[in-house]
């Protein structure tokens, strides 16, 4: 079974503060993705990266940064947290057409 | 630019009457269609894919290129069958992998 994992479930920051949302895969995929979940908009790509310090920006790259210096791990970096980044963030990987996901980070920018 | 449309937010059905969740897609090329589900507290899974052409929990999904569809189908709808449901299509990203692209979601409540 492929496993993605984030390295929480719910965390509370406070506006301007520096957040990094870990998340790690297990089956040597070469391409992993974070998304940001909202209620009526469904998930909306933040940023992907196919390969090992390669980054491109999804729809809705504004306020966020990504880190891939190993293949199993990409990182999202809110540089200066807002509010309006308050959201459930789910990060995926694949090797192909099919992604696996992660159980999500819920944030709470305050 | 591909579009994926969910025409429904929320589709309330009785428990045993038939499911319909309808999708339709934008996309220039050979579309690849996906149906993920996401059951309360539970990471987002796959359900379907139109290319295996498989019935998954008694869900099928039949991909119709000229109306550019993808509708959810079950003939009898359960009680755990209530969730969320996201159509998305594959295309390529243009820089190195295929990429998603999501509706924005159906809530599905089956009432008892």
């Amino acid at each position: 079974d492929v496993k993605v994992t984030q390295s929480s479930r719910y965390l509370v920051k406070r506006t301007g503060e520096k957040v990094f949302l870990e998340c790690v895969q297990d089956m040597d995929h070469e391409n992993m993705f974070w998304y940001r979940q909202d209620p009526g908009l469904g998930l909306r790509l933040i940023y992907f990266s196919y390969d090992v310090k390669m980054k491109e920006k999804g729809d809705i790259p504004e306020g966020y940064s990504v880190s891939r210096e190993k293949k199993e791990r990409f990182s999202l970096i809110l540089e200066s947290a807002s509010t309006n980044q308050t959201s459930m963030y789910l990060c995926a990987s694949s090797t192909g057409y099919e992604q696996y996901f992660g159980p999500g980070t819920r944030l709470t920018v305050t | 630019a591909q579009r994926v449309t969910q025409p429904e937010k929320l589709l309330s059905v009785f428990k045993g009457a038939p499911v319909e969740l309808k999708c339709n897609y934008s996309y220039s090329g050979s579309p690849e269609l996906f149906w993920y589900v996401q059951y309360s507290r539970q990471r987002l899974q796959l359900l379907l894919r139109h290319i295996s052409r498989e019935s998954i929990k008694g869900f099928t999904a039949d991909l119709n290129k000229g109306e550019t569809s993808f509708h959810l189908k079950k003939p009898f709808a359960q009680e755990e069958d209530s969730a969320m449901y996201y159509c998305a299509l594959s295309g390529w990203s243009g820089a190195g992998s295929y990429q998603l692209t999501f509706g924005k979601g159906t809530k599905l409540s089956v009432i008892p």
